[in-house]
C-alpha cells in the first residue's frame, strides 16, 4: 500500500514549456485534490476532483488544467510555464464518508520554472 | 470564507521544552479541524483531527482542544524532542471545493538538544 505517490519529485522548466504532474492513489479514495505551497503561503488549492469523472476549480486554477484519468489517477498539466508558477506541488486523496474529512497527501513535486 | 490563523514562526526550543502553537479560525458552523505536520523535504501528514467542538485530539504527545467558545485549537506539547523539529500547520475543513482542506500558513518548530 503505496498511498498517494506523485511523479516527478523534482523538475525544472524553462519559461513557456509544458509538462504533467502525476498523482496517483490506491486506497480506493474517491476525492483527489492539488495544491501548491509557496514560502509564507501555506498551501492553496489549485484543483479538486469530488470523484472520477469530475474536476473542479479551486482557490489558484489560472494557468492549469486537470484530468481525472480514473479513480486513482489524478493528473495536474502546465501548459505554458511561468516563474510564478516556481512552486512544490502537492496531491492528496479522501475517502469519502460521513463525517471523514482528512486527507493523504504524496510526498510533492518541487518545481523551478525558469 | 473559512480561514485559519495560526502564530508565526520560527518556534525556537530546547528540547523537553513545552510547545503551544496558536491556531484560531473563522468558519461558518463548526467544521472538522486538523493539525498537520511537514518534516523537512516531505509531504504533509496528519497529526491529530477534531471534529466537534470540545473534542480533544491526540497523537504523539501532541494534543489540542476543539473550543468553539474562543475559536480556537492550539497546539500543545509537554515535552518537545529534537525529532519534533518540522513545520506545523492548522487546517479546516472547507464546506465547499470538495471539501478541501484551508490550510494557516505554518509554523516553523525547530528544537535545539
Amino acid at each position: 500500500n503505496a498511498g498517494v505517490t506523485q511523479t516527478p519529485k523534482f523538475q525544472v522548466l524553462k519559461t513557456g514549456q509544458s509538462m504533467t504532474l502525476q498523482c496517483a492513489q490506491d486506497m480506493n479514495h474517491n476525492s483527489m485534490y492539488w495544491y501548491r505551497q509557496d514560502p509564507g503561503m501555506g498551501l492553496r488549492l489549485i484543483y479538486y476532483s469530488a470523484s472520477e469523472g469530475t474536476t473542479d476549480k479551486g482557490e489558484v486554477p489560472n494557468g492549469y488544467n486537470v484530468s481525472r484519468l480514473n479513480k486513482r489517477e489524478f493528473s495536474l498539466r502546465l501548459e505554458s510555464a511561468a516563474p510564478s508558477q516556481t512552486s512544490v506541488y502537492f496531491c492528496a486523496s479522501r475517502v469519502t464518508g460521513t463525517g471523514v474529512y482528512e486527507q493523504y497527501f504524496g510526498p510533492g513535486t518541487r518545481l523551478t520554472v525558469t | 470564507g473559512d480561514s485559519v490563523t495560526q502564530m508565526e514562526g520560527p518556534v525556537t526550543l530546547s528540547e523537553e521544552a513545552f510547545l503551544t502553537i496558536n491556531c484560531t479560525y473563522t468558519a461558518t458552523g463548526y467544521p472538522s479541524l486538523f493539525w498537520y505536520v511537514q518534516y523537512p523535504g516531505e509531504g504533509l501528514q496528519l497529526l491529530l483531527k477534531a471534529t466537534k467542538a470540545d473534542d480533544k485530539g491526540s497523537n504523539k504527545g501532541f494534543e489540542a482542544t476543539y473550543r468553539k467558545e474562543t475559536t480556537s485549537f492550539h497546539l500543545e506539547k509537554g515535552s518537545v524532542q529534537v525529532s519534533d523539529s518540522a513545520v506545523y500547520f492548522c487546517a479546516l475543513r472547507d464546506s465547499n471545493s470538495g471539501y478541501a482542506l484551508n490550510f494557516g500558513k505554518g509554523t516553523s518548530l525547530l528544537v535545539t538538544p
